[in-house]
């Protein structure tokens, strides 16, 4: 089964900084997807970025980036000139090429953006 | 396209009774999904629809817990006898399976069960 870890339970950044959200996974397949979901309080789920793992080149939308390194199974993101709206919940997730296509989430990250 | 609709947004109940939840996805969107999020933890996949057609069960979903899609459009899901271990938020999602944005899950906002 595929899991999905995410070491850091709470990071702060101030306005117009950057931060990195890390996330590991573990999978035996090839072909898989990732994604770095967004939750603010009380409010629902928001798609920040995707990556499929047959692409080398890292996703970038924005002032979000990932860090994809298939060989060490990770997938980090990289929030650039942080904004207090980035202060939410950040979930890493996992999509294998199953029929199913459910995703596999991380414990999360609570994001706090400072003044 | 108004997005994932889930009603209610909170409910309380008392253990022991049953509790019904709905779910309307994004207009067109063949395939729903429907997660469990307890605190400090990440969503996890209960069951999913591709039209009417419940496809698959995860282990989490006891015999109390059931699902409905009736004609492919919204869908409910309902709890049987609530324990207090069933306190938790409860998400829909929908995606498409072709196009450009093929599964790509969108989710609504949850509901909020409280289980007294």
């Amino acid at each position: 089964a595929q899991t999905v870890t995410q070491s850091q339970p709470e990071m702060s950044v101030q306005e117009a900084e950057t931060v990195t959200l890390s996330c590991t996974y573990d999978t035996s397949e090839s072909d898989y997807y990732l994604f770095w979901y967004k939750q603010p309080p009380s409010r629902q789920m928001i798609l920040v970025i995707r990556q499929e793992a047959y692409k080398q080149q890292n996703a970038t939308e924005n002032r979000f980036s990932v860090n994809f390194q298939k060989a060490a199974k990770s997938f980090s993101l990289k929030i650039s000139d942080s904004q207090l709206g980035d202060a939410a919940m950040y979930f890493c997730a996992y999509r294998g090429t199953g029929t199913a296509s459910k995703l596999t989430f991380g414990t999360g990250t609570r994001l706090q953006v400072t003044l | 396209d108004t997005g994932v609709s889930q009603d209610p947004r909170h409910k309380i109940t008392k253990r022991g009774q049953n509790v019904t939840f709905r779910c309307d996805p994004i207009s067109e969107h063949n395939r729903l999904y429907w997660y469990r999020q307890t605190l400090g933890q990440g969503p996890e996949f209960l069951t999913y629809f591709q039209n009417e057609a419940q496809l698959e069960k995860s282990r989490l979903l006891s015999d109390r817990f059931s699902a409905e899609r009736p004609k492919g459009s919204f869908s409910t899901l309902e709890i049987q006898r609530t324990e207090q271990g069933d306190s938790a938020m409860y998400l829909c999602a929908s995606s498409l399976i072709s196009g450009t944005v093929k599964n790509i899950q969108y989710f609504g906002a949850g509901t909020r069960l409280s289980v007294l």
